[in-house]
């Protein structure tokens, strides 16, 4: 993607939902991918999209729109542990040609407080 | 199953001296990626590789900074001559394809200081 946003930071409350947006402009996407990151840890993959639609995995769904440009991560029965920073990823063609190559958002500082 | 091994965790280099990182993939993977990510920002790509092969470099200076992936033993990223603002941490993933619906697995990285 060559230009992904997503909001700096969200707080949210213990045990509420809280969906998180990411909307990129690419040349040829090729799947969208979230990943959970804690401070000073690796990447943790989430979720991954490439057709329009709702994806569920337990506690988390995340939701692709391509026409639009849009996706979001969506968080139910939030744990304080859920306190983390979420990155958007798309997976578009490199400038260099040849290759797909995923690219990140800043991504989304989430704090869940009591 | 041993994940995407990175080391050392942490690197602490004066301005001049040179940083080696090294990767070693999952078990199974033959494409590697080498990620940059400052404080508060994303993680920025700088060099795709397949064994022996450097794929895409499209993110990675041209100056100073070198990658490469052998046929036997992990991927290095090389940084000659560090300055300051090569302090980051810089993250290694693998995946056993480069389209498909295989996520990347990320090593924990390797925090470069710089002196």
């Amino acid at each position: 993607g060559q230009n992904i946003d997503q909001p700096t930071e969200m707080t949210a409350t213990e045990g509420a939902i809280v969906q998180i947006n990411c909307t990129y402009q690419t040349s040829g996407f090729n799947g969208l991918f979230w990943y959970q990151q804690h401070a000073g840890e690796a990447p943790t993959f989430l979720s991954y999209n490439v057709l329009d639609g709702l994806e569920e995995k337990g506690r988390f769904s995340s939701f692709l729109s391509r026409s639009k440009g849009y996706s979001y991560l969506l968080l139910k029965e939030l744990q304080m542990k859920d306190s983390a920073s979420y990155l958007c990823a798309v997976r578009d063609p490199s400038p260099a040609g040849g290759s797909y190559i995923p690219t990140f958002g800043r991504g989304t500082s989430l704090i869940v407080h009591p | 199953n041993a994940g995407v091994m990175q080391n050392p965790r942490h690197l602490v280099r004066r301005r001049g001296q040179e940083a080696r990182l090294r990767c070693s993939p999952m078990k199974g993977h033959s494409h590697v990626y080498w990620y940059r990510q400052l404080p508060e920002e994303g993680l920025k790509f700088m060099v795709y590789l397949q064994k022996e092969n450097i794929i895409d470099e499209s993110g990675m200076p041209k100056e100073r900074f070198s990658a490469e992936f052998p046929k036997e033993g992990p991927s290095i990223l090389r940084i000659q001559q560090v300055v300051r603002g090569d302090s980051a941490a810089y993250f290694c993933a693998s995946s056993p394809d480069s389209l498909g619906n295989q996520p990347q697995h990320f090593g924990d990285g390797t925090r470069l200081s710089i002196l």
